[in-house]
């Protein structure tokens, strides 16, 4: 696609539900990331990903965060149990290299999650 | 670790006035440096990026950002503004092996006053 497409734009959860938050990136791109903005802040980085492999998880807040990416286009962001801390925009972002180089990253408009 | 302070939460410029941004860094080697721009509801759109070389960089928008290596900072400048600049600026600094992302600062949210 033009752009890094994500879904749903808006998620409202109770506390302890489970949730998936979708990731397209512009084809072809090899580099996706997933980044966590709380309200007033500046995105956090939560992981990366290499084609299908998970290369850096280091950023993920807990064990109830799980992202995959296993054809290595479409990525799946999953909060499970989720907390009232875990209300954020959600953000991916999509780069055509590998590492970062001259093209940076694209990012999608996010999932605004709020948990109730 | 990297870290990028942006000193200035909140900015108001007139319109048609110039206007700078500042935004220092803390990284061991020469970082790679970005602004992006977030309107409300919105993704990150790039306004510019230093990689190497010239240290004045042009970007979108009619913005511009100079890489002060002695300061450790990239400050982001414009010499008038205009209405539809109001939004959300952040500086990131990144490294070449990419793995770990950005890193962004806080953000500094930009007022125009007609």
């Amino acid at each position: 696609g033009a752009g890094v497409s994500q879904s749903p734009r808006y998620k409202v959860a109770k506390r302890g539900q489970d949730v998936a938050l979708r990731c397209d990136p512009i084809s072809g791109h090899v580099s996706l990331f997933w980044y966590q903005q709380a309200l007033g802040q500046g995105p956090e980085f939560l992981t990366y990903f290499q084609n299908e492999a998970q290369l850096d998880k280091s950023g993920l807040p807990s064990d109830r965060f799980f992202a995959e990416r296993p054809e290595g286009s479409v990525s799946t962001l999953k909060i499970q149990r989720t907390q009232q801390e875990d209300s954020a925009v959600y953000l991916c972002a999509s780069s055509p290299e590998g590492v970062l180089g001259q093209y940076g990253y694209t990012f999608g408009s996010g999932t605004r999650l709020t948990v109730v | 670790a990297q870290s990028v302070t942006q000193p200035d939460i909140h900015i108001t410029v007139s319109e048609g006035a110039s206007l700078e941004l500042r935004c220092n860094y803390s990284y061991g080697a020469t970082p790679y440096l970005f602004w992006y721009v977030q309107s409300p509801g919105q993704g990150l759109q790039l306004l510019l990026k230093y990689f190497s070389g010239d240290t004045l960089v042009q970007g979108i928008k009619g913005f511009e950002a100079e890489f002060k290596r002695s300061q450790s900072s990239f400050n982001l400048r414009k010499p008038s503004v205009h209405w539809s600049d109001a939004a959300e600026y952040f500086c990131a600094v990144g490294d070449g092996g990419g793995a770990d992302g950005l890193t962004f600062g806080k953000g500094t949210h930009l007022i125009i006053q007609p």
